[in-house]
């Protein structure tokens, strides 16, 4: 079965630091691009971050851009999102998302596609 | 940075009417990379369009997609009880971004 699974959310204060983590499972990981988006309660999606198939490209929000850090680890089939200095703003159910694009050998580039699998998510509460 | 509108905010429908959901870009979507999601309460988003208009695996076929350029339509041609829910619109490029919902409501 094709599953995300996040974790690490918690109740942190302003200023604080935290590491999402997701767990890929049921498709070849280091194939695909990923992405994180986030909801703030009772608000739309809002997208965060992209890391490519191979971890040598990463694009973020301006919102987050300096703030927050997306790496993976082909390995361990996992996503992570680290962030620093945050916000009562940056409170939001985080959603790790896979990009069902795919790598154009001819042109040698990743073509970019939407989102086709997403996790549950993962609650982070900035308060104190 | 491409900007979204939704629109309307909220439809109200019965099942079995036509739901016309509207999307339109600030500027063109390139290779009409929009993508059509829907969401219902305490669920993760779920694709339901892709490139404008095609459909993703699984998607019934009452759900349509449309559109080039700036101006984009997501069609459920007659709403069965489960499709009440809020839909968002997203053009993928950098950076991502999505539309600020639409919600279907049962009238």
């Amino acid at each position: 079965e094709v599953q995300l699974v996040e974790s690490g959310g918690v109740v942190v204060q302003p200023g604080g630091s935290l590491r999402l983590s997701c767990a890929a499972s049921g498709f070849t990981f280091d194939d695909y691009a990923m992405h994180w988006v986030r909801q703030a309660p009772g608000k739309g999606l809002e997208w965060v971050s992209l890391i490519s198939w191979d971890g040598g490209s990463t694009y973020y929000a301006d919102s987050v851009k300096g703030r927050f850090t997306i790496s993976r680890d082909n390995s361990k089939n996992s996503l992570y999102l680290q962030m620093n200095s945050l916000r009562a703003e940056d409170t939001a159910l985080y959603y790790c998302a896979k990009d069902m694009g795919y790598y154009d050998y001819v042109w040698g580039s990743y073509r970019y596609d939407a989102f086709d699998i997403w996790g549950q998510g993962t609650m982070v509460t900035v308060s104190s | 940075e491409i900007v979204l509108t939704q629109s309307p905010g909220t439809l109200s429908l019965s099942p079995g009417e036509r739901a016309t959901l509207s999307c339109r870009a600030s500027q063109s979507v390139s290779s009409s990379y929009l993508a059509w999601y829907q969401q219902k309460p305490g669920q993760a988003p779920r694709l339901l369009i892709y490139g404008a208009s095609s459909r993703a695996t699984g998607i019934p076929d009452r759900f349509s997609g449309s559109g080039s350029g700036t101006d984009f339509t997501l069609t459920i041609s007659r709403l069965e009880p489960e499709d009440f829910a809020v839909y968002y619109c997203q053009q993928y490029g950098s950076p991502w971004t999505f539309g600020q919902g639409t919600k279907v409501e049962i009238k």
